[in-house]
């Protein structure tokens, strides 16, 4: 079982749309999340961090459920900028401050 | 302007030799990391350091070297050993007390 698991899509959605991602983590002692997104070809982004209580940020809302270990991100009204690939991310391993990085949901938004 | 660079953006090199990649933040960050990244694939870490003049191997770090002798860089040496080095190459900094990081545009690296 991959540490942390995303369908990697892609989601193909029409402008305007919500859509949502979800992705699980395997460690139940791991303590920070996040969304990163990743253009094609170019680094990745930090998106938004995820807590416990939920978090929203204009169209982009997070949200952590602890108890089935998973994540989840939801945007709504959809443009076409936001076609990209988004990574959920978690850290595993508090010694090192790592993050581990799933492989990623693709978006495509179509006009 | 504050930020991670590397350099450079694309590299081209010959089997058996080995090849350092540049990354330089100016974020005055304490923890740097390296990452590759493949095709479809997720980040793997390779090396981290926390501080200066000190590193840890990360996931996969078989066929790579580091040196942390400034706070501001964090090269990384891809040596002949890697067996598979055509890879995006990825360096990221953290502040202290935090788990976020931030990543330099990346190198792509192609062994031929």
């Amino acid at each position: 079982r991959k540490e942390v698991e995303q369908d990697p899509g892609p989601f193909n959605v029409p402008e305007g749309a919500t859509v949502a991602f979800n992705c699980t983590y395997s460690n139940s002692a791991s303590q920070s999340f996040f969304w990163y997104r990743q253009d094609c070809r170019k680094e990745p982004k930090l998106l938004m961090s995820v807590y416990s209580s939920g978090n929203e940020d204009g169209r982009f809302t997070a949200q952590l459920n602890r108890a089935s270990q998973y994540i989840s991100l939801l945007i709504r009204d959809s443009k076409l900028s936001d076609s990209a690939t988004y990574l959920c991310v978690v850290n595993m391993d508090t010694g090192r401050r790592a993050l581990t990085f799933g492989s990623g949901t693709r978006l495509q938004v179509q006009p | 302007d504050g930020g991670i660079t590397q350099s450079p953006k694309y590299l081209f090199r010959k089997e058996g030799q080995n090849v350092t990649l540049s990354c330089e933040q100016n974020l005055n960050h304490d923890a740097m990391y390296w990452y590759r990244q493949d095709p479809g694939q997720g980040l793997r870490l390779i090396y981290y350091s926390q501080i200066v003049n000190d590193f840890q191997k990360g996931d996969i770090a078989e066929g790579y070297s580091v040196s942390r002798e400034k706070k501001e860089s964090f090269p990384l040496t891809v040596t002949s050993a890697q067996k598979n080095p055509t890879a995006f190459y990825l360096c990221a900094s953290r502040a202290t007390k935090t788990y976020e990081q931030y990543f330099g545009p990346g190198t792509r690296l192609t062994v031929t």
